[in-house]
């Protein structure tokens, strides 16, 4: 079952212009984790978020985390061509260990 | 240190046939994962080994869908009698209790059956 629903499914934007996308999940989490992913093979780690943190930041990246709402959004400041990828969230269901990941969205940044 | 790694990095078949695809966790790494991406149906969980305990096969799509961790390190997942819907990226990914939650993926083996 796919948990993580993001939206937007698809954002353009120009070259040094931020990045925001966001998901939402439907159960209790221990974590959510936000992963890249280029020309649809291996993903990337980016950033890990716990249940009891509100924002997380890592380089040009922020992380959020409302836990009330079941949502959380990402951040990428001061966009590059380099980010051009596709973005999942992934929450672990109800603190199982596999990943429950949402379809993505799909990010070009416009030199 | 190396990654993950997976073989074929493609794989070609006829309906029908059976297919292994292997992945070569992290050396040290306790857990390792298999999940599918399928175009347009994001990525999903298939199975996930955890020491010696046994196997969390809940994603499993049917009964032609089976995997193995030998010595607690290599994994083979084996396909019988492959179908078109079959066709898909196999992503293999492998964790330790350091690195709590964070998974380390490979590149992955693109399946194509035809």
């Amino acid at each position: 079952s796919q948990q993580g629903e993001e939206d937007p499914q698809a954002l353009s934007i120009q070259e040094g212009e931020n990045a925001t996308m966001n998901c939402s999940y439907k159960t209790s989490i221990n974590n959510l984790q936000w992963y890249r992913q280029n020309s649809g093979r291996g993903l990337v780690h980016l950033i890990l978020i716990r249940s009891n943190e509100r924002e997380k930041h890592s380089g040009r990246l922020r992380v959020t985390l409302d836990t009330s709402k079941k949502s959380s959004s990402l951040l990428i400041t001061a966009s590059r061509a380099a980010d051009t990828a596709s973005y999942f969230c992934a929450t672990d269901e109800g603190g199982a260990q596999k990943l429950v990941f949402g379809q993505g969205t799909r990010l070009t940044i416009n030199p | 240190g190396a990654g993950v790694s997976q073989s074929p990095s493609n794989k070609v078949t006829e309906k029908g046939k059976d297919v292994e695809l292997r992945c070569d966790p992290i050396s040290g790494h306790t857990a390792l994962y298999w999940y599918r991406q399928s175009l347009g149906q994001g990525l999903e969980f298939l199975i996930y080994f955890q020491g010696n305990s046994a196997p969390d096969k809940s994603g499993l799509p049917s009964d032609r869908f089976s995997a193995e961790r030998t010595g607690g390190s290599v994994s083979t997942l084996t396909i019988q009698r492959t179908q078109q819907e079959d066709s898909a990226v196999y992503l293999c990914a492998s964790s330790s209790r350091q690195t709590i939650g964070e998974q380390f993926f490979g590149p992955g083996t693109r399946l194509t059956v035809l």
